[in-house]
């Protein structure tokens, strides 16, 4: 069965701390994706990776850095948490077909992040 | 600018009644789009995954519809339920990329 699975449900942390947010898939996919989600505005991107040690900024990356060491892991850096960041972060992973767009992302059960 | 939409924001509608959720997107040359469930404090769920080649898809209850020329989709629930209470979202990716849009959702709530 697909899985994708995150650090943490639940966090608090404070203005000023280092935050990490770790994502895991078990489907050996190449891509893997950092969301957010603000009540009435959707899901947006923070940053994609396409293979190990990729990266791509999203619509909104300002604030945030991301790592992907290995094929099965995709991390969520804030190097400097703010009240702003407070909002449920979701993980997605998918299949990338060459030449198309990508199919079905599969979705970790999210985290929400308080900043204080 | 692509953007997708989704009408109405919310609905709440009695057990058994057959609803439809709109979607609409501003760029017609779609890859393809997918209808997701999100239960509360929850990740999301693929329910239906249209290809730009195809009219319509069909799992149990639900059926997706795709009219790429006018830039809308319909997802139609048949006997709504109360488990079926959710928000629900449409995405569309396109071609040669990675992005995938994501409207806001429609919050529906089926009273028992």
């Amino acid at each position: 069965d697909v899985k994708v699975t995150q650090s943490s449900r639940y966090l608090v942390k404070r203005t000023g701390e280092k935050v990490f947010l770790e994502c895991v898939q078990d489907m050996d996919h190449e891509n893997m994706f950092w969301y957010r989600q603000d009540p009435g505005l959707g899901l947006r991107l923070i940053y994609f990776s396409y293979d190990v040690k990729m990266k791509e900024k999203g619509d909104i990356p300002e604030g945030y850095s991301v790592s992907r060491e290995k094929k099965e892991r995709f991390s969520l850096i804030l190097e400097s948490a703010s009240t702003n960041q407070t909002s449920m972060y979701l993980c997605a992973s998918s299949f990338w077909f060459v030449g198309q767009a990508q199919e079905t992302q599969y979705f970790g059960p999210g985290t929400r992040l308080l900043v204080l | 600018k692509q953007e997708v939409t989704q009408i109405p924001a919310a609905l709440s509608v009695p057990e058994g009644e057959n609803l439809v959720l709109n979607c609409s997107f501003t760029d017609s040359a779609i890859y393809n789009l997918q209808w997701f469930r999100q239960d509360p404090g929850k990740g999301l769920t693929s329910l239906l995954l249209i290809q730009s080649s195809q009219r319509e898809q069909t799992s149990g209850r639900l059926n997706a519809s795709l009219d790429k020329s006018s830039g809308r989709s319909t997802l139609y629930i048949a006997a709504s339920q109360p488990g079926d209470s959710a928000t629900y979202l449409c995405a569309v990716s396109y071609t040669g990329g990675f992005k995938t849009i994501f409207g806001a959702g429609t919050r529906l709530f089926v009273k028992a």
